[in-house]
């Protein structure tokens, strides 16, 4: 079992370039979630994924889309990378199950917008 | 008002002392509790679930208090290698499963 993978690991963009960050769980999971946590700050939820079909905005969905491929895939979008967008990224998955629920995260995704 | 909140610390401690960290949260309909432990730059991972009646994984002790709405967790015989952030995370699966950090608490285990 792999867990929680998130490609790419570091990225680069210039102010204005678009790119996806892609993740995947192999957990048979049912909910998944993107984050972001910047230097010397906590976890902020961006979107999430709570079933199949399903995504919703969280605390700072604003210029970020999302894609709940399928059951496996969750993919967050940036159309138009902007500074502030400079950010560690964490991609997570829970099963969804009433009594044993914990949330698992990849490695994360370092990017940094010029 | 936060719906998890943490002493962000940092906690400095020689090696082998014991160590307790608190976190409150705002809403008694919270399902699931859980400490995760982080460290610079890396993922937060799983330490421990918290059950009501207390629990307990070497030297690692986590407790709920759902009428006092609170968690705790304590560290014995602290190792150079507990430096880390500690996070206190609450679950309402009920609620489209969405998770609540708090900010976390830091630890420096001192030699």
């Amino acid at each position: 079992n792999a867990g929680v993978t998130q490609t790419p690991k570091f990225q680069v963009l210039k102010t204005g370039q678009s790119m996806t960050l892609q993740c995947a769980q192999d957990m048979n999971h049912n909910s998944m979630y993107w984050y972001r946590q910047d230097p010397g700050m906590g976890l902020r939820l961006i979107y999430y994924s709570a079933s199949e079909g399903t995504t919703d905005k969280g605390e700072v969905p604003n210029g970020y889309n999302v894609s709940r491929l399928n059951k496996r895939e969750f993919s967050l979008r940036l159309e138009s990378a902007a500074p502030s967008q400079t950010s560690v990224y964490f991609c997570a998955s829970s099963p969804g199950l009433a009594g044993k629920n914990e949330q698992f995260f990849g490695p994360g995704t370092r990017l940094t917008v010029l | 008002r936060k719906e998890v909140e943490q002493d962000p610390g940092p906690f400095n401690v020689p090696e082998g002392a014991t160590v307790a960290f608190n976190c409150t949260y705002s809403n008694s309909a919270s399902q699931s509790f859980f400490w995760y432990r982080q460290d610079c730059r890396k993922e937060p991972k799983l330490l421990m679930s918290v059950y009501s009646s207390g629990n307990e994984d070497g030297r690692f002790t986590a407790q709920l208090n759902r009428a006092s709405q609170y968690i705790s967790l304590l560290i014995r015989d602290s190792k150079l290698s507990d430096s880390a952030t500690y996070l206190c995370v609450v679950n309402f699966v009920y609620n489209f499963n969405k998770f609540y950090f708090g900010s976390g608490t830091k630890l420096n285990v001192k030699p």
